[in-house]
């Protein structure tokens, strides 16, 4: 069975700062592996996934997440934190049949500190 | 303007009532989907759909019901049955094939009992 793992519920940064938001994850075979975030009372937008290639892999908004096969692991790194970044953040996981068994993690709140 | 509208944004529902949660999408996408989001569980998958008139249950269908009688369209009904309706519900479309794993989230409906 697939899962997803965020260990961390609050992520606190200074603006300016880089940040990380960690993933780990579960799944038979290959994974594909996604980062969606979510504004206030607004559904999830896509950020970056990860399918096959390069292990580093560049998103929208400055974005970026290193998936680590030996690891499991998929984090979400910014090299510079902007107020407007607070939002949730949910990495996903599925095998390689594709979104209708998408699994998220549970979320990680970021908070930007001016 | 392309993409995925949800009503109502606050739907409140009486004890032994059914309620409707509509989903249209106008970005031409063959699949479509309906996850429930509670505080602290990300996100778990409720129906979904890859064609019309077809639909397949999710991880947590019970007391749920949906169809699929247009590509637009892909409503959602909360019954009686579901006895802790209480949250946040998203619907979501991806169009059909490799390469289109990214899923397009609506705004969300927010259901609460009265």
């Amino acid at each position: 069975a697939q899962s997803v793992a965020q260990p961390e519920d609050q992520v606190n940064v200074a603006e300016g700062n880089p940040l990380t938001v960690k993933c780990t994850y579960s799944v038979s075979g290959n994974p594909y592996l996604f980062w969606y975030v979510q504004y206030p009372n607004r559904g999830l937008q896509f950020l970056l996934k990860y399918i096959t290639g390069d292990n580093l892999v560049k998103g929208s908004y400055g974005f970026e997440a290193e998936f680590n096969k030996s690891q499991t692991s998929f984090h979400l790194k910014k090299p510079s934190a902007l107020v407007s970044d607070s939002a949730l953040y949910f990495c996903a996981v599925s095998d390689q049949t594709g979104a209708n068994n998408l699994f998220f993690g549970t979320g990680t709140r970021l908070t930007v500190i001016p | 303007d392309g993409g995925i509208t949800q009503s109502p944004k606050y739907l409140f529902r009486k004890e032994g009532q059914n309620v409707t949660l509509s989903c249209e999408q106008n970005l031409n996408h063959d699949a479509m989907y309906w996850y429930r989001q509670d505080p602290g569980q990300g996100l778990r998958l409720i129906y979904y759909s890859q064609i019309v008139n077809d639909f397949q249950k999710g991880d947590i269908a019970e007391g749920y019901s949906v169809s699929r009688e247009k590509k637009e369209s892909f409503p959602l009904t909360v019954t009686s049955a579901q006895k802790n309706p209480t949250a946040f519900y998203l619907c979501a479309s991806k169009p059909q094939g490799i390469g289109r794993e990214k899923l397009f989230f609506g705004s969300g409906t927010q259901l609460s009992v009265l």
